[in-house]
């Protein structure tokens, strides 16, 4: 069974900060996409960032980067220069090849950028 | 500009009153599923769509129906609401369930928070 662990129900970042989001996963599929979900107090679920388990570079998107450890089953968004805009909660996701292919989620955490 | 429209967006209703959350996306996806968020627990999968005329449960598909006639539409159905169904409910889709090695996102309506009394 795949598994999504976030650890940090809340984190906080002092603005134009980096900070870390923690995610872990487990699964015995050969093959997964990880992906990073953002939703902010409106409620809708924004995409912020894919990697592929057999990519041989950890993702980047703008100011989204994704730190992928495939031996410590880890994948930890990291947010530089934090901006106010950036408070919301995060969710990671894992999507593997077996089953129904469904999205497995993780409870999220909530990030607060203090000005 | 492509989307996943779900309707309505905020609903109150009383146990026992039957119900449809409405889905439609324009991408052409053949992958559809349905979430409720509850706090604490992340996103947890309802029910989910392969194709048209292809459905089948996920994690939690007590209490709740689903229909995929047309490729575009997959609506919820709660045939007799209880207080326990109080969520917010997200429809997504994507482009094909088993690219894994492509970029398979998906993409999210913007919710429904649905409260039964």
């Amino acid at each position: 069974a795949q598994k999504i662990t976030q650890t940090q129900p809340g984190m906080f970042v002092q603005e134009k900060e980096a900070v870390t989001l923690d995610c872990t996963y487990d699964t015995s599929d050969p093959s997964y996409g990880l992906f990073w979900y953002k939703q902010p107090s409106s409620g809708e679920m924004i995409f912020l960032i894919y990697q592929g388990s057999y990519d041989q570079q950890n993702a980047t998107e703008g100011r989204y980067s994704l730190n992928f450890q495939k031996a410590r089953k880890s994948a930890n968004l990291v947010i530089s220069a934090s901006q106010l805009g950036d408070s919301a909660m995060y969710f990671c996701a894992m999507r593997g090849i077996s089953g129904n292919n469904d999205m497995r989620f993780g409870a999220g955490t909530r990030l607060t950028v203090k000005p | 500009e492509a989307q996943v429209t779900q309707n309505p967006r905020y609903l109150i209703t009383v146990t026992g009153k039957k119900l449809t959350v409405t889905c439609s996306q324009n991408m052409n996806h053949e992958y559809m599923s349905w979430y409720r968020q509850d706090p604490g627990l992340g996103l947890r999968q309802i029910y989910y769509s392969m194709n048209v005329e292809v459905t089948d449960k996920g994690d939690v598909p007590e209490g709740y129906k689903v229909s995929r006639k047309e490729k575009r539409n997959f609506p919820l159905i709660l045939e007799s609401p209880s207080p326990n169904q109080t969520s917010l409910y997200f429809c997504a889709s994507s482009s094909s369930a088993t690219a894994i090695l492509a970029k398979n996102i998906q993409y999210f309506g913007a919710g429904t928070r649905l409260s039964v009394l």
